[in-house]
């Protein structure tokens, strides 16, 4: 079956500071994998999504890049965090009729 | 412009007494809506697919139906441990999942 593995749980970073999140999959091979982000109240929103080694795909403008060095590693990134960089991170992975499979998720604070 | 609504966003409830999250939805040509539950802190967890109007699927005290414009997660006498947000997503794309906001049930013993 297919696990998502995420670190680190928390992190509390200072404004300016950079950022990496890591994310491997496991029980798949050449996955498409996403990164979102999760605010209070609001719905899962997707940052950036991957089709394959090196192919980032950027739902939107903002702090954070990601990359995929290998086939099942996936990676956020900033250089320098913003205040509106705090939120819940989310890797996923498709999972055929389960829609997605989810990492446990990271909760970053910028303060 | 596919969108996912839920509705209420937030519902209390007092043990054993049951209720519906509401999911409207407008997506052109429906390829799957999901039901997923989280716990504070944890990824979401896969609870249901509907693919077609008519379709239900049951899972303990959970019921999710389907219609042409939108899904209902019916809680049956709800317990304590069934306090978590629920989401609903469909697929609008080979890539792409659009979620709805959730809907928080905390219940009451």
């Amino acid at each position: 079956s297919q696990t998502i593995h995420q670190w680190p749980a928390t992190l509390v970073q200072p404004v300016g500071s950079p950022l990496s999140l890591e994310c491997t999959v496991e029980g798949t091979s050449n996955p498409n994998l996403y990164w979102y982000r999760q605010a209070a109240g609001r719905g899962l929103q997707l940052l950036f999504y991957s089709v394959g080694i090196g192919q980032i795909s950027s739902e939107v403008p903002q702090n954070l890049s990601a990359s995929r060095p290998q086939d099942r590693q996936f990676i956020l990134s900033s250089k320098k965090l913003l205040l509106s960089d705090s939120g819940f991170y989310l890797c996923a992975s498709p999972n055929g009729a389960y829609g997605y499979t989810f990492g446990s998720g990271t909760r970053l604070t910028v303060v | 412009e596919d969108q996912v609504t839920q509705s209420p966003e937030a519902l209390r409830l007092q043990e054993g007494e049951s209720s519906s999250l509401n999911c409207s939805y407008t997506v052109s040509g429906l390829r799957g809506l999901f039901w997923y539950r989280q716990d504070p802190g944890k990824g979401p967890e896969f609870l249901f697919t509907l693919y077609s109007a008519g379709e239900e699927k049951e899972k303990e005290r959970l019921k999710a139906t389907l219609t042409k414009k939108e899904s209902f997660l019916h809680i049956t006498a709800p317990k304590p441990e069934d306090s978590a947000t629920y989401l609903c997503a469909v697929r609008v794309n080979d890539y792409k999942l659009s979620f709805g906001a959730g809907t928080t049930v905390t219940v009451r013993a």
